[in-house]
């Protein structure tokens, strides 16, 4: 049972460039979460869904896209890579209690 | 955004001694909950508070809901070398954008 699994561990971007943060979770939960974490700060919801097929934004959803096609997964966009997304990127997922949620290892990524 | 008001910010103990730190808030929060976090993982979840007033342990933590709902506090007893990381309170809101809402941490270490 490996909980909430996130990939990549690390990644480095040029200004520009996209790419797809991945979060697979095997607990059967429908709440999953991304949120940022910036140095010194605590963490920030990017993007929220409540079920396969709905998402909705959270405080930060600017520069990133989400899509829900399962329940196990929940796959973060960035389009145009901006050194303002430089962070630690989490997810989490919650399940009858919408409230407790658990977070993934993280993914640190930096934009260059 | 809001965030939680959490303090101190950082904290230098010698092993055995006890701890306690504290999150306020300007707004209620249905739901209060207090995550570890090691460098480089995600945050781990140690106490979950439901109920206004609630005093909850796990082994050697302890934390309580406050009775106005816009506070929470955790203390840990006789602290170890493993204690060593960044402590977070996190609140939930009934009806809000299904997000926590964190504190900025507060950093724990223990001197030799």
């Amino acid at each position: 049972n490996a909980g909430v699994t996130q990939t990549p561990k690390f990644r480095i971007l040029k200004i520009g460039q996209s790419m797809t943060l991945q979060c697979a979770q095997d607990m059967n939960h429908n709440y999953m979460y991304w949120y940022r974490q910036d140095p010194g700060m605590g963490l920030k919801l990017i993007y929220y869904s409540v079920g396969a097929g709905i998402t909705d934004k959270g405080e930060v959803p600017n520069g990133y896209n989400v899509s829900r096609s399962t329940t196990e997964d929940f796959p973060l966009r960035l389009e145009l890579a901006a050194p303002s997304q430089t962070s630690v990127y989490f997810c989490a997922t919650s399940g009858a209690r919408q409230d407790t949620q658990y977070f993934g290892p993280g993914t640190r990524l930096t934009v260059l | 955004g809001q965030q939680l008001n959490q303090s101190p910010q950082s904290m230098f103990i010698q092993e055995g001694e006890d701890v306690s730190m504290n999150c306020t808030s300007s707004s209620i929060f249905n739901t209060w909950l207090w995550y570890k976090q090691d460098p480089g993982e995600g945050p781990v979840l140690l106490i979950a508070l439901y109920k206004a007033g609630e005093l909850t342990s796990n082994g050697r933590l302890t934390a309580q809901f406050g009775i106005t709902r816009k506070d929470s506090f955790l203390n840990i007893s006789a602290s170890i070398p493993s204690d060593v990381g960044i402590y977070f309170c996190a609140g939930h809101k009934r009806g809000g954008a299904d997000g926590l809402t964190f504190g900025k941490g507060t950093h724990l270490i223990i001197q030799p």
